[in-house]
């Protein structure tokens, strides 16, 4: 079954903590990417990779970290110097040469 | 500095009824514009377009792209409440990123 996953589906953190949020595919896509949506807001870009140990910082990757080791995963650290952390976090993936990307279903993190 | 404008940002229709919704783009190295829907959860995939006046449809959901004046239209007719979404504009340049817009709330009342 192909497709994009992203656990937690909910995550409650403390202040001044880091958590992490998966991402994982098994599309076999070279691209992976890492959106933050706050209501009313689209969708804006954390941080993305189009090869394994390479990533590049979106419009918003203060406070955030990422690695790409594998092809298949792409990890998100929301680090306690994100100041304003509660949102819903959307992975997705995608081949270089097309820009259609293919979402997981989303991490909501609520900072308590 | 690239840019996506999508209006109306909200909207309130009957069942039945048929709606337009507008996209306005300014991106570098431009290749493709892509309309997502987006319920509760992950944004799905409806249209890619890449070339201009080539009008693509599914049911009852058409689009259309014109990249002289950088815009792009996303129409659906008869109206169900099923179509109450938010409707993503997303268009992407050569690297493969996309830019999105803010979204269109379509609510379709019974």
């Amino acid at each position: 079954d192909g497709g994009i996953t992203q656990s937690p589906k909910y995550l409650f953190r403390k202040e001044g903590q880091n958590v992490t949020l998966s991402c994982e595919q098994n599309l076999n896509h070279d691209a992976m990417y890492w959106y933050r949506q706050d209501p009313g807001q689209g969708l804006r870009l954390i941080y993305y990779s189009q090869i394994v140990n390479d990533f590049q910082k979106g419009d918003i990757a203060e406070g955030y970290s990422v690695s790409r080791e594998k092809k298949e995963s792409f990890p998100l650290t929301v680090t306690s110097a994100q100041k304003n952390p509660t949102a819903f976090y959307l992975c997705a993936s995608g081949t270089s040469s097309y820009n259609e990307q293919f979402f997981g279903p989303g991490t909501r993190l609520t900072v308590l | 500095e690239d840019k996506v404008v999508q209006s109306p940002l909200s909207l309130v229709v009957h069942e039945g009824d048929t709606v337009t919704l507008n996209c306005s783009y300014e991106v570098t190295n431009f290749r493709s514009l892509l309309w997502y829907k987006q319920e509760k959860k992950a944004p799905t995939f409806l249209f890619m377009l890449t070339s201009s006046g080539i009008e693509k449809k599914s049911g009852r959901l058409s689009s259309i792209l014109d990249k002289k004046e950088l815009f792009s239209i996303l129409n659906i007719t008869a109206t169900q409440t099923g179509d109450s979404a938010i409707y993503l504009c997303a268009p992407g340049g050569s690297q493969g990123n996309l830019i999105f817009g803010k979204g269109t709330k379509l609510s379709v009342k019974p």
